[in-house]
């Protein structure tokens, strides 16, 4: 159980368009779901937090109008990467949350989106 | 301010010796504590966490890790790695000012398992 998957898994883009990444919860609902960004051999950065049927919170330093999160049912989040710059180029994961009790404080990563723009 | 320190970025050992990859924390308030797997171009996994209770804390593929309250420390530990333990490994931090809502990772350790 507690599986997350993303969509795609690779993605090539040319300089000045826009990509959606999308992040699924196969098998329960997320209340909760977190996008992170992470540079080759570093660690993961929480870019934001969304809620289900409520604007995401964006960490500080994060363009939410570059990096639009939608998180229109429990069990779909997702990103869009608007007007993409070389820059852009990422490791993108989502994680979902959505247990109870104890299973309420962990979060389940999806695989993940490499984004190259070119 | 919170943080996680991860001391070595790179860890090598030989199969079937034991590893400690090493973990502290800085937080003024309560933190739940999480050591993540992630092989490569992979998301991640979680090997164990602690929230309460017992310090020491079992995890999956014969992983455990200690709670050190006074030394801020939780560190990861294997008596006999495999290869395929081969991955980065990142601690995280969940902070009870953010309702434990936010993970916050160190840096990772890669560790590196030869023959």
């Amino acid at each position: 159980g507690a599986v997350v998957s993303q969509h795609p898994s690779r993605v090539i883009c040319k300089s000045g368009t826009s990509v959606k990444i999308e992040c699924r919860s196969l098998d329960f609902q997320a209340t909760t779901m977190f996008w992170y960004r992470q540079f080759p051999k570093q660690s993961l950065m929480l870019m934001a937090t969304s809620n289900e049927g409520s604007k995401a919170t964006y960490e500080q330093g994060v363009e939410k109008d570059k990096f639009l999160i939608n998180h229109a049912s429990l069990t779909l989040s997702t990103l869009t990467v608007t007007s993409a710059h070389p820059e852009d180029s990422s490791f993108y994961i989502c994680s979902a949350r959505g247990g109870q009790g104890d299973l309420s404080y962990e979060q389940y990563f999806g695989p993940g989106t490499r984004l190259t723009v070119t | 301010a919170q943080s996680v320190t991860q001391l070595d970025s790179q860890v090598p050992v030989f199969e079937e010796a034991p590893v400690e990859l090493r973990c502290n924390y800085s937080s003024s308030v309560s933190v739940y504590l999480f050591w993540y797997v992630q092989y490569p171009n992979q998301g991640l996994q979680l090997l164990l966490k602690y929230l309460s209770g017992s310090t020491l804390v079992k995890g999956i593929n014969g992983f455990e890790a200690e709670f050190n309250k006074s030394q801020t420390s939780f560190h990861l530990r294997k008596p006999s790695v495999h290869i395929s333990d081969t991955a980065e490994y990142f601690c995280a931090v969940s902070l009870m000012n953010t309702g434990f809502q936010k993970l916050v990772f160190g840096t990772g350790t890669r560790l590196l398992v030869s023959p």
